[in-house]
């Protein structure tokens, strides 16, 4: 099956700084990869996700990229704000089928006011 | 809309108890699932149903069981609670992956504890 691999899986950054986290897969038939955000106490929340006909997607002050070629993806947080500090999964997906969504193990960001 | 909600919150279980996770949703969603999520390691699929009736084995299944009578109830069954089933467990639902919004969404989880 697919196998996500996340890194770092610290990462502490200066308010007002940018943050990149970066994702591996395994399964050359992934084409669907969401990233999502996880708040101290709450469940996973979906803050963007990609599709494999698309290299890279933006949101406001979030983008993802994607490299199929390299089988990787990152998400990158420009102007972090302390409200940016959570816990945040990558995941990879060889259908639009949830059934087989392969999560990495988290990534914990921590903006430093 | 509540979204997906799930009770209890906390919960401590002996050795050897069983009980119910419930989980409920309000936005019609034909998928439901069921994560657990230990430290460091992520999310990892128990069971997962595609709509009323119908319930399928994800990644975890041993030791749990499952039942969808409703589109909105998914409730999560420990027979005979172990040490291993400690850990946070996630409900999520979703549209069918048909449309073009598959995305989860999750409650707020259940924090289990297996003494």
């Amino acid at each position: 099956g697919e196998n996500v691999e996340q890194h770092p899986s610290t990462l502490s950054v200066q308010e007002g700084d940018s943050a990149v986290i970066k994702c591996t897969y395994s399964d050359s038939a992934s084409n669907y990869f969401p990233w999502y955000k996880q708040e101290l106490g709450k469940g996973p929340q979906l803050i963007i996700d990609i599709r494999s006909n698309v290299g890279e997607k933006k949101d406001q002050r979030i983008a993802v990229t994607l490299n199929k070629t390299a089988k990787h993806f990152s998400l990158h947080i420009t102007e972090t704000q302390p409200e940016d500090s959570a816990v945040y999964f990558c995941a990879a997906s060889p259908t639009y089928g949830n059934n087989r969504l392969a999560f990495g193990k988290g990534n914990q960001v921590v903006v430093i006011p | 809309n509540a979204g997906v909600t799930q009770t209890p919150k906390f919960r401590i279980l002996k050795i050897g108890q069983s009980m119910t996770l419930q989980c409920t949703q309000d936005m019609n969603h034909n998928y439901m699932y069921w994560y657990r999520q230990d430290p460091g390691m992520g999310l990892k699929l128990i069971y997962y149903s595609v709509g009323a009736g119908i319930t399928d084995k994800g990644e975890v299944p041993n030791g749990y069981n499952v039942s969808r009578s409703t589109t909105e109830d998914f409730p999560l069954r420990l027979e005979l609670a172990a040490p291993s089933q400690t850990s946070v467990y996630f409900c999520a639902s979703s549209y069918s992956i048909v449309t073009t919004q598959p995305h989860l969404h999750f409650g707020n989880g259940t924090r289990l504890t297996v003494t």
